[in-house]
This record gives structure tokens, sequence and C-alpha cells, in this order.
């Protein structure tokens, strides 16, 4: 069946570094990939997403690019702060109510 | 209130007892979902409901039973459980036919002993 994999499952960077996220996706028709962050004991939000014909968006000091070609899409935490340490989460949607999650990364970004 | 609201936040309950779990979305959405979160797996779709009618039902057991009595209110029906079914049940809405953006509630922390 579809899967989403999702690299790392930890990450430790020192605060203001980068922080790099990777999925990949086995479904070729899916069109809509959103990341999700999660804090301890608190609800999944969307912090940012894209759509399968947009290879680049940024937001801030986050990004997120595709590449549909191999199936990967990945996000980017630039100068990461402690309020950044979380749980993320990559999904990738193809038709109607059909999300597929990977298994999520732990953020921990290090003071 | 506003977004997606999930009560009770925390459930203790034996394999034998009968409880339900209640989701509200205050967002006008078409769509809504029930998952299940469990340590170091991805979030498991259970059920989906578009305009009251369920749409999907991946395989999920009877003692899990959904009931969504209008488009705003989403129900799970506990009955005879079990401990591997110790998770975070997360209620999500979306408006499909537009972005198709799922919300998330903050989850009913559920513990069967």
């Amino acid at each position: 069946g579809e899967n989403v994999e999702q690299h790392p499952s930890t990450l430790s960077v020192q605060e203001g570094d980068s922080a790099v996220i990777k999925c990949t996706y086995s479904d070729s028709a899916s069109n809509y990939f959103p990341w999700y962050k999660q804090e301890l004991g608190k609800r999944p939000q969307l912090i940012i997403d894209i759509r399968s014909n947009v290879g680049e968006k940024k937001d801030q000091r986050i990004a997120v690019t595709l590449n549909k070609t191999a199936k990967h899409f990945s996000l980017h935490i630039t100068e990461t702060q402690p309020e950044d340490s979380a749980v993320y989460f990559c999904a990738a949607k193809s038709g109607t109510y059909k999300y597929i999650f990977g298994t999520g990364t732990r953020l921990k970004v290090l003071a | 209130e506003t977004g997606v609201t999930q009560t009770p936040r925390h459930l203790v309950m034996g394999m034998t007892n009968k409880k339900s779990l209640k989701c509200e979305q205050h967002l006008g959405h078409n769509a809504m979902y029930w998952y299940k979160q469990s340590a170091k797996k991805p979030l498991e779709l259970m059920f989906v409901y578009s305009l009251e009618e369920r749409v999907e039902n991946n395989s999920v057991p009877s003692r899990f039973s959904p009931e969504c009595p209008n488009s705003s209110h989403l129900f799970l029906h506990l009955h005879t459980l079990q401990p591997e079914d110790s998770a975070l049940y997360l209620c999500a809405s979306s408006q499909e036919g537009s972005a198709g953006e799922l919300f998330f509630g903050e989850g009913s922390r559920l513990t069967v002993l």
C-alpha cells in the first residue's frame, strides 16, 4: 500500500543551526504535502504546505522543497530556536480524505 | 470556542467499560476524521465522515463505533477495548473541495487497563 517514509526519527541541533527533515512518498498521484508540528501534549499544527505544481515554498525561517520526479519533499528550518523543539510530521495527500503520514521526527534544539 | 475541540482529554477505562469520545468543530468544515496516534507509528486513519456520511473505514475493529449526527459533531463509541487500544485519539476536520487542510483537535489520551 501507499506509504511515506520520514528521516531522521530524531534530530538534535545547536541553537542557530539549520535542521532538515526528509520524506519520500510512494503514491505518484499525491498532490498536496503538508508539514505538521506537534509539541508535547498539544495538537498537530500545520506549519507549512506545498502543492504539486510548486517546487519550493518559504515562510520566514521555514521552507519546504518538493521533487516530484524523485517523490521527495523536505522541511528546512533555519536559525533554529529552542521553541522549535517538537515532533514534526510530513504527509502526502492523494485524493479526497486520503492523507498518508510519516512516522515523525523528534527535533531537539540545544541552547 | 474555535477550531476543533475534543472531550475528554484523558480517559482511563477497563476492558468491559463503555465510553465515548466527543469531537466538535467550529470551522464550518464538511469532513471530519478520527485518527489513532501510537508511539513510533504514523498517524492511522480510522474513519472519515463527509456531510454526515461515512466515506472511509480503515478495517477498524468493531469495538470502535463512530457516529456523526451532524457536520459539526463526531463521536467515537468505545466498547470492550483491549490494552493495545491505549493511544492518543485525534479528531480532525477539513473543507474538501477547497484547500483541504486538516485541522486537528488536542486529542483524547485513552488508557485501557
